[in-house]
């Protein structure tokens, strides 16, 4: 069946790091990939996404390609903050109506 | 923006009892999904439905029902809660390009 496997936390980094944060698939058909955040006490929301081979998905300086011959969509950030730390879920779509989620990863940003 | 409410951030139940969680959304989405968040085990789903009175289960349905009487409102029922239904219940939406708008969750004890 389809399924994500992402890194097991946490991610402990110092301001101003280099992020990177694995995710790696399994998916029958041509899936969509998404980067969704969850901030402490609150719901998920969408950091990213993409729908094809090769499209890098980017927002609020975070970056993922869709790579389907290594059937990865890392997340990467050239420069963290403080406010970056949160869990990090990878998902992915194989048509509407169902999203299977990794089982997240938590970053943690010191000054 | 979307809005998706879920009416209690917390909630305490004794075993045995009959939990409703409830969920609006105010952006007419025929799409809404119940999740539980789990340590560990990230994100899965529960139920979800694609219109009024529609539902279909989603990978861990057992123990809960749902209904869905107006567009706007999608509630999932605990039959006779259990502890190991403590959980995060997170709601959700969808709209037209697959992304999903969450609620921020509530977060059951059941005892």
């Amino acid at each position: 069946g389809d399924s994500v496997t992402q890194m097991e936390g946490p991610v402990t980094l110092s301001e101003e790091a280099f992020l990177t944060i694995n995710c790696t698939y399994t998916a029958t058909g041509y899936p969509s990939l998404f980067w969704y955040v969850q901030y402490p006490g609150e719901g998920l929301q969408l950091l990213l996404k993409a729908t094809k081979a090769d499209d890098k998905g980017s927002n609020k300086g975070f970056e993922a390609t869709y790579r389907k011959e290594t059937t990865s969509f890392h997340l990467e950030k050239g420069s963290v903050q403080v406010s970056d730390s949160a869990v990090y879920f990878c998902a992915l779509s194989v048509g509407f109506q169902k999203l299977v989620f990794g089982t997240g990863t938590r970053l943690l940003v010191s000054p | 923006d979307v809005k998706v409410t879920q009416s209690s951030r917390y909630l305490v139940k004794r075993t045995g009892e009959k939990v409703f969680l409830e969920c609006v959304q105010d952006m007419d989405h025929e799409n809404m999904f119940w999740y539980r968040q789990d340590p560990g085990l990230g994100l899965r789903l529960i139920y979800f439905s694609y219109d009024v009175k529609m539902k279909e289960k989603g990978d861990i349905p057992e123990g809960y029902s749902v209904s869905r009487e107006k567009k706007e409102r999608f509630s999932l029922i605990l039959e006779s809660a259990s502890t190991n239904q403590t959980s995060m219940y997170l709601c959700a939406t969808q709209g037209s390009n697959e992304k999903l708008f969450f609620g921020s969750g509530t977060q059951l004890s059941v005892l």
